[in-house]
Parts: structure tokens; sequence; C-alpha cells
């Protein structure tokens, strides 16, 4: 069966720490890769995707992820974090016509 | 431009009886898919609609059941229903259906089966 594999279910991080959650997929075929956010009180919004193409992609608030073929993997990175990126994070992976999400990672930076 | 809205926003039920969760998408937007997320899970894929059309199914049972309006709003009807349906439950539109589309979510639909 398809799977998103989340490593780190809860990270708690210092104001300008850096930041890397990992993302590991199981799936031979072509995907499309993406990671959403959810903010408290908030609902899925969507960070960064990755289609084809330069595999290091940029999303929205300073966010990147690098998609490793060979690795099954697409992680996600921030240079430093900042108070507002507390949230839950949920790499997500569209394999065919079907949508799988990993179990997502909460992160908490403390000021 | 609207967003994705869904209705209603909280639900409580008792076990054997059916519910209707209601979407309507993003203006533009002619797919739907809905996910159950369960509390700590990510949300799980249950089906997309294309054109009124289910284009996709995940690991859920036939009892639930889904439709796509002319105007590309869905409905997710759940029958017969069990403790462990509760969950919240998502709709996401995209401008089309394929990969190469981002879904746009909403708030979801918080189900309480008791």
């Amino acid at each position: 069966a398809q799977s998103v594999s989340q490593h780190n279910h809860h990270v708690i991080l210092s104001e300008a720490a850096s930041l890397e959650l990992g993302c590991n997929y199981s799936y031979g075929g072509t995907v499309n890769l993406f990671w959403y956010v959810q903010y408290p009180g908030q609902h899925l919004q969507l960070l960064l995707k990755y289609f084809s193409g330069d595999p290091l992609v940029k999303g929205i608030k300073g966010f990147e992820a690098e998609f490793i073929k060979s690795k099954f993997s697409f992680n996600l990175r921030k240079p430093s974090v900042q108070w507002s990126d507390t949230a839950e994070y949920f790499c997500a992976v569209n394999a065919g016509n079907q949508f799988y999400f990993g179990t997502g990672t909460s992160l908490t930076v403390i000021p | 431009e609207t967003g994705v809205t869904q209705s209603p926003t909280h639900l409580i039920k008792t076990r054997g009886q059916q519910v209707t969760l209601r979407c309507s998408s993003q203006s533009g937007h002619n797919t739907v898919s809905w996910y159950q997320q369960a509390l700590g899970q990510g949300p799980q894929f249950i089906f997309q609609y294309y054109r009124e059309e289910e284009n996709g199914r995940g690991n859920f049972p036939p009892r639930f059941s889904g439709l796509q309006f002319p105007n590309y709003s869905s409905e997710l009807n759940v029958n017969a229903l069990e403790l462990d349906d509760s969950a919240l439950y998502l709709c996401a539109s995209s401008p089309n259906r394929g990969r190469n589309n981002e879904q746009f979510f909403g708030p979801g639909t918080r189900l309480t089966v008791l």
C-alpha cells in the first residue's frame, strides 16, 4: 500500500533556529508532492508543491523543500523559524488519482 | 473570490444513523475531494468527484458515498454510522482533475458519533 511517513511527530524550536521536517513516501511511479500547513484554528493551506523541474522548490513564508527521487523524500526546510510558524505541517503525495497525507508534525516555536 | 465552504460546522449523530455533509467548491473549480481526518492523524482520502462523476476512491467502505452537482458543489453521505466515523471531514476543490492541480481546503465538518 502507498504511504507517506513523517518522521517527526512533535518538534520544539526556539526562534531563529533552523527547521527540517522529514517526509518519505512509498510509490514507484510519477508523483506530485505537497506540504500543507494548518495554523491553530485555521484550515489547511498550501505551503509549497513539486510537480516537475527543479527539485528544490520554494514556497510561502520562507519555506523550501527538496525532492530527492532516489530517496523517495521531500523534506521541508526553513533557515530561521519564527513564533508565527507554530502549526501542524502535513506532507502529501498525489499518485495517480489517489492522495496520501502523512500523519503530520506539530511544530512549536518558543519566542 | 469565495473559498471552499462546508456545512454544517459541527454535527452529532448516534450509531446507525445516516449523515449528509455539504461542500461548495471554490469559484471556477470543477473537482472536489473529500477527506476524513481522525484526531491526531493526517487526512485520509475518501474519494474525488470530477464533473459529477467519481474520479478515484480511497480505502473506504461503500457506506461512504458522494454526489457532485452541476454547479460542482458536493455531498458526502455516510450510512450506518459507526463510532469510528467520528472525525473532521474535509472537502477540497481544485481547478481540474489530475495530479498537476493544487487543492484548496475548506474548514471541515466535525462529526461526532455517539
